[in-house]
């Protein structure tokens, strides 16, 4: 099966610009996550939805961070404006359950740089 | 609060010895717990898990970890190290289907 695809690979732009990020999960995986990673961390999840809803946004800075997933299936993470420390890997994962119990599929991600 | 621990954010070892990666998690409630891999440039993948059942669980590339819920550990060993083992080691959990919670990561690093 193919696997988790994302676009583009590498990002840069200045700090105040806008920058999207898109995602095309496994085909049939209804759950769809995006997470950030910070250089020396771990993955901390940003959104996650079920099919074309949102279950927990919680840590999604919502003042400059947005996601969509409007038909269930591909979704887009959009940044406006950056700010130097969103500077990251976003990656994107899905799963066939909303259950973790079910394991985490991710793709390559995409490594932002603001400067 | 909930949460998980690696100690040691990086490991080095020479081929064909033992690897152990050390992770605590801190809950009052039963964890599903994960290692996952990250090689350099790509996404993580996943290693094993641990929901209910045995507490020795084995997984992927020879690779196994065991719950020990009097330690709230699940560490993570192989006999004898490759070096295609080189990679970011991450410890994940999830409680009572939560969001998954990540450590911070443990780079390991294999000598010749």
């Amino acid at each position: 099966e193919a696997g988790v695809a994302q676009s583009p690979r590498y990002k840069i732009i200045e700090k105040r610009q806008s920058v999207a990020f898109w995602c095309n999960p496994i085909s049939g995986h209804a759950t769809l996550y995006w997470y950030q990673q910070i250089l020396g961390q771990g993955p901390k999840l940003l959104i996650q939805f079920q099919n074309n809803g949102v279950v927990d946004d919680s840590q999604l800075p919502k003042d400059r961070f947005s996601a969509e997933r409007l038909k269930g299936v591909d979704s887009t993470l959009k940044i406006q404006p950056a700010k130097l420390e969103d500077s990251a890997v976003y990656l994107c994962a899905s799963s066939s359950q909303d259950s973790y119990n079910s394991p985490l599929h991710f793709g390559n991600g995409t490594r932002l740089t603001v400067t | 609060a909930q949460s998980v621990t690696q100690l040691g954010s990086h490991v080095s070892v020479s081929e064909g010895a033992l690897v152990l990666l050390r992770c605590n998690y801190s809950s009052s409630v039963p964890p599903y717990l994960f290692w996952y891999v990250q090689y350099p440039n790509q996404g993580l993948q996943l290693l094993l898990k641990y929901t209910t059942g045995a507490t020795l669980v084995k997984g992927i590339n020879g690779f196994e970890a065991e719950f020990k819920k009097s330690e709230t550990s699940f560490h993570l060993t192989k006999p004898s190290a490759h070096m295609s083992d080189a990679a970011e080691y991450f410890c994940a959990v999830t409680f009572q289907g939560g969001k998954l919670i990540f450590g911070q990561g443990t780079e390991l690093s294999v000598k010749p």
